[in-house]
């Protein structure tokens, strides 16, 4: 069955540090990848996607990301990170219908 | 572009009232639109998939009347909850996404906040 685990619950890093944040995932075909980011009470943006080609793809605010077959993971990452950026942050794959499988979430902190 | 709204942001109800949430797709036509459900430090729960003009696709679980999906036209969805009680209480989620997007791209709306006393 299909499925996304985004190993890290909490993550806590400091204002201008790098981050990455994990994600695996488990689907039989060739996986479209997405990062979403969600703020308190608020809907979904999506930061970035994953259909083909090129491995690293940018997205919006600074991030990127890189997809790794071999290992199933397509990480999340920021050079530095900015008290902005603290959100929960979601890795999605797409399946059949196009439908979403989404992990359980990664809440990120960000002391100054 | 891409834009997709949802109304009521906030709704308090009483138990046994039905509740409606609208979700509309501001600037193109969502050919799917998707609902979720998500519960508080969960992830999101896909609740169903309606096509415009057809049935909406029930997940496993999930009972169809109950939530009552209506996708009438290629710019507006509406959710109902039927009978509500306080274990309905929940953050609904909608997201659309159209033909021409295709590859599972999910535009996703703000979310409405749905209380039941």
């Amino acid at each position: 069955a299909q499925s996304v685990t985004q190993p890290d619950i909490h993550i806590t890093v400091s204002e201008g540090a790098s981050l990455e944040l994990r994600c695996n995932y488990s689907y039989g075909a060739t996986p479209y990848l997405f990062w979403y980011v969600q703020s308190p009470g608020q809907g979904l943006q999506l930061l970035l996607k994953y259909f083909s080609g090129d491995t690293l793809v940018q997205g919006i605010k600074g991030f990127e990301a890189e997809f790794k077959r071999s290992q199933s993971s397509f990480n999340l990452r920021k050079p530095s990170v900015h008290w902005s950026d603290a959100a929960e942050y979601f890795c999605a794959v797409g399946i059949y219908g196009n439908k979403l499988v989404f992990g359980a979430g990664t809440i990120l902190r960000v002391k100054s | 572009g891409a834009v997709v709204s949802q109304h009521p942001s906030r709704v308090i109800c009483k138990s046994g009232t039905s509740v409606k949430i609208e979700c509309r797709s501001l600037d193109f036509q969502a050919t799917t639109m998707f609902w979720y459900r998500q519960f508080p430090k969960k992830s999101l729960m896909l609740m169903a998939t309606s096509n415009e003009g057809s049935k909406a696709t029930y997940e496993q679980g999930v009972e169809k009347d109950k939530f009552l999906i209506n996708h009438a036209s290629l710019t507006l969805s509406t959710l109902t909850v039927t009978s509500a009680h306080p274990e309905d209480s929940s953050f609904y989620i909608c997201s659309a996404s159209s033909s021409a997007s295709g590859r599972n791209e999910q535009f996703f709306g703000p979310g409405t906040r749905l209380t039941v006393l």
